[in-house]
């Protein structure tokens, strides 16, 4: 079964600190792995897509990383701001035909000052 | 949000209404979608377009029904038939199908 685990759950960190989320996925066949900042109330919005040979990508401070052999990404973000506070959503998508977007549930990252 | 509108932001029903929900982009894409979003789950596809007058059923289509007349357009009916509509839903819309998507601002459904 297609699945896209993400950890943790949730993340407190101070201002200025750095994070990593997780993102663990089973999708197969696999076609590209995209990371999503949402606003609380708000749409999505891209941040990084990366292909099977893309081992690591960077927009801004963040910077996400692939590794299709043991299927896990992760999204780094350096020097968080209070305009980090999100959620971000990893989703794979499938070689296959019609949509297969496979969404994780998030992470609730809280940046406090 | 960069082109697709939603409207209206907020909305409220009655039990056993049927209620569109608008979705408008002007990116000239030809992919549309309208997603799910409930409380601790992840986006659920409900339907999408690959191409104007062409839709397809997501993963959670029953009670649901769209159309695509024009390739700005893609409004999402939600009926009577759906037993749990309350939900923020998203459309979101890419250059070509399976593209990198562009999401709108969100409607919030609430069935009173």
């Amino acid at each position: 079964k297609n699945q896209v685990e993400q950890s943790p759950q949730s993340l407190i960190i101070l201002e200025g600190k750095n994070c990593t989320l997780q993102c663990n996925y089973t999708v197969s066949p696999f076609s590209n792995l995209r990371w999503y900042k949402q606003d609380t109330g708000r749409g999505p919005v891209s941040l990084t897509i990366m292909t099977f040979s893309e081992n690591t990508k960077s927009n801004g401070r963040y910077t996400a990383t692939l590794d299709a052999d043991t299927k896990q990404s992760s999204l780094h973000i350096t020097a968080s701001q209070l305009s980090d506070s999100a959620s971000y959503i990893c989703v794979v998508s499938a070689q296959q035909a019609g949509t297969a977007l496979i969404f994780g549930k998030g992470t609730t990252l809280s940046v406090s000052s | 949000d960069g082109g697709i509108t939603q409207s209206p932001k907020y909305l409220f029903r009655k039990e056993g209404q049927n209620v569109t929900l608008s979705c408008e982009q002007n990116l000239n894409h030809d992919a549309m979608y309208w997603y799910r979003q409930d409380p601790g789950q992840g986006l659920r596809l409900i339907y999408y377009s690959q191409i104007v007058n062409d839709f397809q059923k997501g993963d959670i289509a029953e009670g649901y029904s769209v159309s695509r007349e024009k390739k700005e357009s893609f409004p999402l009916t939600v009926t009577s038939a759906q037993k749990n509509p309350t939900a923020f839903y998203l459309c979101a819309s890419s250059i070509v199908f399976d593209g990198k998507q562009f999401f709108g601002p969100g409607t919030r459904l609430t069935v009173l």
